[in-house]
């Protein structure tokens, strides 16, 4: 069975970077026909597409976030991971990492990991 | 890229259906047969109900049913129980490996 978990810092300084890795188990992340991908939910409001990126390192961004988003691949710890960059409060979140089919369904959710932007 | 458009809440009794809709563009839901609809249990990873706008994952009762007609999608929950008590979203492809969510609709059973 698939299973992907978040891993990162809960809590993140206003203006620095929010960094996440996402672990996949029970299966690997050189697999054509997928990509994987972030996705988030502001407390009270709904899903949020962030970016996803194929094992090639090809990435795909919402254009929201273009500017302050990098997502890259490990293929050897069959990890993916997010960045972004100068974050304010509005990028608090639970913070989700899917697998996607190739049109943009995420399948697989990790649980999410709750980050909160605060000085 | 908009999200889609979802009713806050919606409700109903056990053994009821209600039908939850989820409105888009030709851009999104109207251009491609790629609507998925996600359960979501505060605190738990969404679950995938829908996909390819009707098709039901295994394991997901067949009283979830999907269906769109031009840039309207909508998902029915026929005889309502209390543990399809959840957040629903509705997503679609929306071009260059993109997809777009709805904002959420909670459902109450009553």
């Amino acid at each position: 069975q698939l299973q992907l978990q978040e891993s990162g810092p809960g809590l993140v300084k206003p203006s620095e970077t929010l960094s996440l890795t996402c672990t996949v188990s029970g299966g690997s992340i050189n697999i054509n026909n997928y990509h994987w991908g972030w996705i988030r939910q502001p407390p009270g409001k709904g899903l949020e597409w962030i970016g996803s990126i194929f094992y090639s390192g090809s990435a795909y961004y919402n254009p929201s976030f273009r500017s302050r988003v990098t997502i890259f691949v490990d293929t050897s710890k069959n990890q993916f991971s997010l960045k972004l960059s100068s974050v304010t409060a509005a990028d608090t979140a639970v913070y989700y990492c899917a697998r996607l089919t190739m049109v943009a369904v995420p399948d697989y959710w990790g649980q999410g990991t709750l980050v909160t932007v605060s000085s | 890229q908009s999200a889609l458009t979802q009713p806050p809440s919606a409700s109903g009794s056990p053994g009821q259906s209600v039908t939850i809709y989820c409105t888009g563009t030709s851009s999104d839901v109207g251009g491609y047969n790629y609507v998925s609809w996600y359960q979501h249990h505060p605190g738990k990873a969404p679950k995938l109900m829908i996909y390819e706008v009707s098709k039901r994952p295994s394991g997901v009762p067949d009283r979830f049913s999907g269906s769109k007609s031009g840039n309207t999608a909508s998902l029915t929950v026929s005889g309502l129980q209390a543990e399809d008590e959840a957040d629903y979203y509705c997503s679609s492809y929306a071009g260059g490996n993109m997809g777009v969510f709805g904002g959420g609709t909670k459902l109450t059973v009553l």
